[in-house]
């Protein structure tokens, strides 16, 4: 399975500011996802990133609030924009094995906005 | 209605007993099904994959599959006070369906007492 480096692994942010998170992936992926768990809650996707094309956005979650680059295969960025306390969650990005087999996740990127 | 329903616990487990873990599902055409592990702090970890109708057996784990119920398990023998942790149920529509994602149940959180 893929090898997944996401960073940063935690931040504290103040509010209306922005946190860019990093995911970089050891071997060419076709889909790389985002999803966001709140405290005590089960994963919610946010975003599928699509190299070469814009991303899809799950419902509730919009381009403004969190822009997403895919700039190449192996790569990808989630951007928590205008950043308020409800923002405060893990994130996560996780890419799929073939055929959609056994997603892997990063290690996650613990955010708290203060 | 969820799309993935699992009691959210906690199961709690003397250690030697087995866990029993259950996730139903709502669409009916999924196609793979997944259980992953989370520790407190950690991201999930994918412990078993299962596809077709009946049992699967790796180590300790064994996953059960009953597409006609719509249901899929999780049992975990001689349970061990490291398999503490909170178990995410995972189903998969296939490839060609709409909306090709990976959907979560809420997790169940076992304990297992020494």
């Amino acid at each position: 399975s893929a090898v997944i480096s996401q960073k940063p692994s935690r931040d504290i942010c103040q509010r209306g500011t922005s946190l860019t998170i990093q995911c970089q992936v050891d071997s060419q992926v076709t889909m790389m996802f985002w999803y966001r768990q709140q405290p005590g809650q089960s994963l919610t996707l946010i975003a599928t990133a699509n190299q070469g094309s814009e991303a899809t956005y799950e419902s509730g979650f919009v381009i403004d609030k969190f822009p997403i680059s895919r700039p190449n295969l192996t790569f990808s960025t989630l951007t928590v924009s205008n950043m308020s306390p409800e923002d405060s969650s893990i994130y996560l990005c996780s890419v799929s094995g073939v055929g959609g087999y056994g997603y892997t996740f990063g290690s996650g990127t613990r955010l708290t906005v203060v | 209605q969820k799309e993935v329903e699992q009691n959210s616990g906690p199961l709690s487990v003397p250690e030697g007993a087995i866990a029993s873990l259950n996730c139903t599902y709502s669409d009916r055409v999924s196609q793979s099904f997944f259980w992953y592990r989370q520790y407190s702090g950690k991201s999930p970890e994918l412990i078993m994959s299962i596809y077709s109708n009946g049992d699967k057996e790796d180590g300790r784990f064994t996953a059960q599959l009953n597409k006609a119920s719509q249901y899929v398990s999780l049992l975990i023998r001689d349970s061990q006070p490291s398999d503490s942790a909170t178990y995410l149920c995972a189903v998969y529509p296939g490839v060609k369906a709409a909306g090709n994602k990976l959907t979560f149940g809420g997790g169940t959180r076992v304990l297992v007492k020494p």
